[in-house]
């Protein structure tokens, strides 16, 4: 069965630096998004992405984070300078697309990349 | 803006026992979505609910949605120890695509 697959599983950074995360959605879906959470709360999205650009991002998702699409497979978050408040498991996500009803369609998670900053 | 609530936000069982899951939500989006996530581990898509009274049933979980209520519920029969994990509701943006997640319900099913 098709997945979404992120690397790394875990980074380690220090405080300032920049990281990226990568995503590889399922092959032919359109919608793209990430979704944080930081240990022992809730999921928090991020940020929505569809036919190259947002489509959606949330308050958390500032000037220090950005998207991207480098080629047909893979889609990528970057953060600029990293704050000891970054660390939190960061999940990947797509669907389909195509139905024209977003709505309809489940939004299938990656198994997540767990950023720490240090 | 939409929120969703849920509760409990702990719930320890007996094997065999019967408990429901409710999920609250404060807008009328009306689309509601089931997680699933064991420890450490990604999101599983549980169940999708797109209309008022609309009932879906996996094995021992079943989840219906009241949107005159703004109420959705997950349902346990006969709890196993399998079904130990956070349970997470969601519900969809009124004009956009993202969803809006609860705090999650942990569950621990006790032999």
């Amino acid at each position: 069965e098709p997945e979404v697959t992120q690397t790394p599983s875990h980074q380690v950074t220090q405080m300032g630096q920049e990281v990226i995360l990568r995503c590889v959605p399922i092959s032919n879906h359109l919608y793209f998004y990430w979704y944080r959470q930081i240990l022992g709360q809730k999921v928090e999205f991020l940020v929505s992405f569809y036919n190259n650009e947002i489509s959606e991002k949330s308050e958390i998702f500032d000037d220090q984070f950005s998207v991207e699409r480098p080629d047909g497979s893979n889609f990528t978050l970057k953060i600029r300078s990293t704050k000891l408040e970054d660390s939190a498991m960061y999940f990947c996500a797509s669907s389909d697309g195509t139905s024209g009803r977003f709505w309809q369609e489940t939004q299938y998670f990656g198994p997540g990349t767990r950023l720490l900053v240090l | 803006e939409l929120k969703v609530e849920q509760n409990p936000l702990f719930l320890s069982m007996q094997e065999g026992k019967n408990y429901t899951i409710y999920c609250n939500y404060s807008t009328t989006s009306d689309r509601l979505y089931w997680y699933r996530q064991d420890p450490g581990k990604s999101l599983e898509s549980l169940f999708v609910l797109l209309s008022n009274g609309a009932v879906k049933q996996e094995g021992r979980l079943m989840a219906s949605l009241d949107t005159k209520a703004r109420l959705s519920t997950l349902h346990i029969t006969a709890a196993v120890h399998d079904l130990s994990a956070t349970y997470f509701c969601a519900g969809l943006s009124e004009y956009g695509n993202k969803l809006v997640f609860g705090a999650g319900t942990i569950l621990r099913v006790k032999s």
